[in-house]
């Protein structure tokens, strides 16, 4: 029983190249969504998906796409990476069950855009 | 949602209580108040939350005023491994709240 896992765990990007940061978790969860967090600063959410096949946009969705690829899955795709982006992401999932709230967060990817 | 103001830091003794406040004077009345700690880099990990009454759970007690503008997270017995980033979070519930993460307080557990 992983949890929520996320690859890669580091990557290095220069300015306009592309990527996809995968997230997948094992616990039977609906809801999934994708921070980030900047140094010394909080996470902000970029997007979640409620439920397989749905996705809406959060606090700072510029840049960014996502994929609910089936309940499992949840991809974060940049399209021409920014040194702005440089940040560590954080996928998260929880429950449906609205009287468990606690959200549950993978390890993170440590982006640095060159 | 509701925003929150924490100290940035605070300092505790290991073995001895760590009192973390946090105010959200704005908080309408269908929002909970919840607890995450980040340790060190790693992802954040859910401790507790609350909507009116005091909770209490294995790893934290939650006090909220009687007019729901503040709130105090208790570790009573503080430990090294406690040393975190602690996050106090109002939002709603329901099936698929958001979390809106401030910048939080620092705790330091000293030996």
């Amino acid at each position: 029983n992983a949890g929520v896992t996320q690859t890669p765990k580091f990557q290095v990007l220069k300015t306009g190249q592309s990527m996809t940061l995968q997230c997948a978790q094992d616990m039977n969860h609906n809801s999934m969504y994708w921070y980030r967090q900047d140094p010394g600063m909080g996470l902000r959410l970029i997007y979640y998906s409620a439920s397989e096949g749905t996705t809406d946009k959060g606090e700072v969705p510029n840049g960014y796409n996502v994929s609910r690829l089936n309940k499992r899955e949840f991809s974060l795709r940049l399209e021409s990476a920014a040194p702005s982006q440089t940040s560590v992401y954080f996928c998260a999932t929880k429950t449906k069950n609205s009287g468990l709230p606690e959200q549950f967060f993978g390890p993170g990817t440590r982006l640095t855009v060159l | 949602d509701a925003k929150t103001t924490q100290p940035p830091s605070m300092d505790c003794a290991e073995g001895r209580a760590a009192n973390l406040p946090c105010n959200h004077s704005t908080i309408s009345g269908n929002e909970y108040v919840y607890w995450y700690r980040q340790i060190h880099s790693q992802g954040p990990q859910y401790i507790i939350h609350g909507l009116k009454n005091n909770e209490t759970n294995e790893m934290a007690s939650l006090i909220i005023t009687e007019d729901r503008k503040s709130s105090t997270l208790i570790l009573p017995h503080a430990t090294l491994r406690d040393t975190a980033v602690y996050y106090c979070i109002v939002g709603s519930g329901g099936s698929n709240y958001k979390l809106t993460f401030g910048k939080g307080t620092l705790l330091t557990v000293n030996p």
